[in-house]
């Protein structure tokens, strides 16, 4: 149990356009959602958490309108990195927690993004 | 500010051999700690957890130790294998925030 899915797994897009990532808990519902980024040799950073049916909370210096976050049922969030730029190549990964689970986090494989 | 931290970034260890990985937290608040293993390309994989009013907790071939009288946490692998190389991560959950706060993390190198 516990499986977090993300798609895609990877990305390729040109400077400007707009990327959208897809997290789903597979067999649970997730109350609460979460989106890290890494980048290569460091440890995750958290980016915002989420939950089902609210405006995500962000974290200090990310952008809201940027990274845009959409956590419409419980089972799926979405994180939309709009206007890609070459500085927003990274590893975006996402968690996933339900309430009767207690704290634990589960997360997804990952999404690596490369803006040309 | 708070933080969670590792004291050694690579650690390699001879197949079969144990291992012993630390992590130190600052904020004495935090009463969750969770273990996370990270292969390369992938997201983190849940290990073990411990709550803060334990000092140990075992599951297969792995021992999560808390102090918190000097804010240390450890895992230990028991007759470590190839397949345990990968980057492992501490992080701990402070009372009333629901994200967690990541350490920098340890490579663990298995020599066979």
């Amino acid at each position: 149990g516990a499986v977090v899915s993300q798609h895609p797994s990877w990305v390729i897009c040109k400077s400007g356009t707009s990327v959208k990532i897809e997290c789903r808990s597979l067999d649970f519902q997730a109350t609460t959602m979460f989106w890290y980024r890494q980048f290569p040799k460091q440890s995750l950073m958290l980016m915002a958490t989420s939950n089902e049916g609210s405006k995500a909370t962000y974290e200090q210096g990310v952008e809201k309108d940027k990274f845009l976050i959409n956590h419409a049922s419980l089972t799926l969030s979405t994180l939309t990195v709009t206007s890609a730029h070459p500085e927003d190549s990274s590893f975006y990964i996402c968690s996933a927690r339900e309430a009767s689970r207690g704290e634990t986090q589960y997360f997804g494989p990952g999404t690596r993004l490369l803006v040309l | 500010g708070e933080s969670v931290g590792l004291h050694l970034p690579t650690l390699s260890v001879q197949e079969g051999d144990n291992s012993i990985i630390n992590c130190a937290y600052s904020n004495s608040a935090s009463d969750y700690f969770i273990w996370y293993k990270q292969e390369s390309g992938k997201g983190p994989q849940f290990i073990i957890d411990i709550r803060s009013n334990m000092d140990k907790r075992q599951g297969q071939r792995v021992t999560v130790l808390l102090n918190k009288t000097v804010k240390h946490l450890s895992l230990q692998i028991a007759a470590t294998q190839p397949g345990d190389s990968a980057v492992y991560f501490c992080a701990e959950n402070q009372t009333g925030r629901r994200a967690l706060t990541f350490g920098s993390g340890t490579r663990l190198q298995v020599q066979p």
